[in-house]
Formats: structure tokens, C-alpha cells, sequence
């Protein structure tokens, strides 16, 4: 059985450019989290999906970020118009349901120039 | 609110040595409680949870009570190895929500031969 998948592992943008994270969950597990990772930071929630809803994003930027799970395909994280700020590690997280132990992905390493 | 506190890195111990990460939360309702572990450039894995009072979470030889009364739950080894160098989080989630995970600011530990 096939852990969390995130892709890229990397990536590089310039200021101004948009980056979409894609997470694809465990098999079975409907609920996907995303998490942001400062340097020397621990892991701080953003944003909480189940399949085509929005759960909670008290967690999320109110601008230029923005996260989907549809109903086929993986879950997007997609950042607008990054900024040297948005240099962080990403990672997502799913579950079976909703007070289930969550499982981590290996993380997206976005870094911003 | 969610918190968790958890104690200050990083750690240096020579192998075989006891190990001891001090964690303490604070938490609306009854949170379920977690260890997890990063090693170098990778995602975060489940180490072990708790789910209620006085549960002992183990695995790999590591262990942590949850304590309610004096809302902790510190990370124990017996014996250390040069394998386990890692950051270390604590992380708790309330269960009466969203599920989102609050994390502590982790615990680098590196193991000397």
C-alpha cells in the first residue's frame, strides 16, 4: 500500500511566479491536510480537505494561496505571485477519517529566488 | 487554545545513552497525542500516539505515557543509537474538530558512536 505522494520533491520559483504542490493521499483515505514548514520551524497547520470540500482553511494565507482536493486526482496547494516568504517545506497528510492518525508525505521544498 | 510545548535542542548524546524529550500541552477537551519523527530530508512518520489518559505509546523501543494530570507526554529511550538522530515532534489533536495536528517546535537529537 502505497504511502502519501507529494510532487515535486523541489522546486524553484522566481518572485511573481505561481507553484502548485499536488498530494496524492493513501489509498482509501478521503481527508487531506496541508502543513507548512518553516526553517527551524515545526509544522504549522494551513488548510483541511475532504473530497470537493473545504473543511477548514483557518490555517491558510487569506491571499494567493489556495488548495482543492477534487473529486478525481490529487489534491492541489497552489501558491500566486510566491514571495521570498513562501520559501518553505510543504507537506500534506491524510486520513481515513476525520479523528483518524494522519499519515505524512515526504514534503515539497519550495524555495523562491 | 492548542498548544504544545516541548523541550529546547538541540541534543547530543553518545550511543546507548537515555534519552528524555520533554513535551507538555495545552488543550480544549481530550486531545489525542502524538510522537513523530524527521530524519534528514524527509517527511514526517508516525513514532507513536496516545489517545487517552494514562495510554502508553511505544514503538522502536521509544515510549511516552500520557499524562493528564500533568498535561505531558515526554518521549523516552532506554538505550540510544546512532540511527536515531532525527528531529523529534510532539503533536497533539483535540479531536473536536477539524483534526488539525498542533506541533511543538521539535527536537533535534543527534547520536554520537
Amino acid at each position: 500500500n502505497a504511502g502519501v505522494m507529494q510532487n515535486p520533491r523541489h522546486l524553484v520559483r522566481r518572485r511573481g511566479q505561481e507553484a502548485r504542490l499536488r498530494c496524492s493521499p493513501m489509498k482509501g483515505h478521503s481527508h487531506v491536510y496541508w502543513y507548512r514548514q518553516l526553517p527551524e520551524e515545526g509544522l504549522k497547520f494551513m488548510v483541511y480537505l475532504q473530497k470537493e470540500n473545504i473543511i477548514d482553511e483557518s490555517g491558510m494565507p487569506k491571499e494567493r494561496f489556495s488548495a482543492e482536493f477534487p473529486k478525481e486526482g490529487p489534491s492541489i496547494l497552489r501558491i500566486q505571485q510566491v514571495v521570498r516568504g513562501d520559501s518553505a517545506a510543504y507537506f500534506c497528510a491524510s486520513s481515513q477519517g476525520a479523528v483518524e492518525t494522519q499519515y505524512f508525505g515526504p514534503g515539497t521544498r519550495l524555495l523562491v529566488l | 487554545g492548542n498548544s504544545v510545548t516541548q523541550m529546547e535542542g538541540p541534543v547530543t548524546l553518545s550511543e546507548e545513552a537515555f534519552l528524555t524529550i520533554n513535551c507538555t500541552y495545552t488543550a480544549t477537551g481530550y486531545p489525542s497525542l502524538f510522537w513523530y519523527v524527521q530524519y534528514p530530508g524527509e517527511g514526517l512518520q508516525l513514532l507513536l500516539k496516545a489517545t487517552k489518559a494514562d495510554d502508553k505509546g511505544s514503538n522502536k523501543g521509544f515510549e511516552a505515557t500520557y499524562r493528564k494530570e500533568t498535561t505531558s507526554f515526554h518521549l523516552e529511550k532506554g538505550s540510544v543509537q546512532v540511527s536515531d538522530s532525527a528531529v523529534y515532534f510532539c503533536a497533539l489533536s483535540d479531536q473536536t474538530g477539524a483534526n488539525n495536528l498542533f506541533f511543538g517546535t521539535g527536537t533535534r537529537l543527534t547520536v554520537i558512536p
